[in-house]
């Protein structure tokens, strides 16, 4: 199965960036998902990352390291409407998808 | 909104009783997923189908079952209801012609929120 471990939370000003780490343990990598969750809300897609490096989208960024089992998710130009919780999520060769617990971003004015 | 549609939005219901919860997936996806969300559980993958046919399963419990009608719309059967199965249950979709990981991007629901009293 899969091991995924981010920060609970997380607290930055509006403005500021904010960069939110995961690392997991798989048995057999098939890339690596970041999703936003509004509280009550659906989770919705931000990045999906299968090779190295960093890809950038706008405000959010997501980079992978596949040998050190590493991600992080950074968000810049942090609004108000950023508030949520962000879900690292891996994919596994039985066609299921573990998520993390998720890390709750706060943003203050 | 991600095209996949869920009913009722909120349901409320006694302990030992049985409910049904209905998704719809987007245009064209073949594959549907359940999750079950608590808070103290987070998103907890419960099973899966593509074009009809159950492809894996995750932590659901025997009281649970769920199916994939031939229109590809999905219903999740809940039964003899714990005041513990009180959680929010998304639907997923997604294209379905992936290979065997899930690696295919998944797109949800906006979920029904269940209260068991």
């Amino acid at each position: 199965g899969q091991n995924i471990d981010q920060p609970t939370e997380m607290t930055a000003t509006e403005g500021a960036i904010v960069q939110i780490n995961c690392t997991y343990q798989t048995s057999g990598f098939n890339g690596l998902f970041w999703y936003q969750q509004h509280a009550g809300e659906a989770p919705t897609f931000l990045s999906y990352n299968v090779l190295d490096g960093l890809e950038e989208k706008g405000r959010f960024s997501s980079f992978l390291s596949r040998s050190k089992g590493y991600s992080y998710l950074l968000l810049k130009e942090l609004q108000m409407k950023d508030s949520a919780s962000y879900l690292c999520a891996v994919p596994s060769n039985d066609y299921k998808l573990s998520f993390g617990a998720g890390t709750t971003v706060t943003v203050r004015a | 909104d991600s095209g996949v549609t869920q009913t009722p939005k909120h349901l409320i219901t006694a302990t030992g009783q049985r409910v049904t919860l209905r998704c719809s997936p987007r245009s064209g996806d073949l594959s549907v997923y359940w999750y079950q969300q608590s808070l103290d559980q987070g998103l907890q993958f419960l099973i899966q189908y593509y074009n009809g046919e159950e492809r894996a399963k995750g932590n659901i419990l025997e009281r649970f079952s769920a199916q994939q009608f031939p229109d590809l719309h999905s219903e999740l059967n809940l039964s003899s209801l714990e005041l513990g199965d009180s959680a929010l249950y998304f639907c997923a979709s997604s294209v379905g012609n992936g290979t065997s990981a899930g690696e295919e991007t998944q797109y949800f629901g906006p979920g029904t929120r269940l209260l068991v009293l």
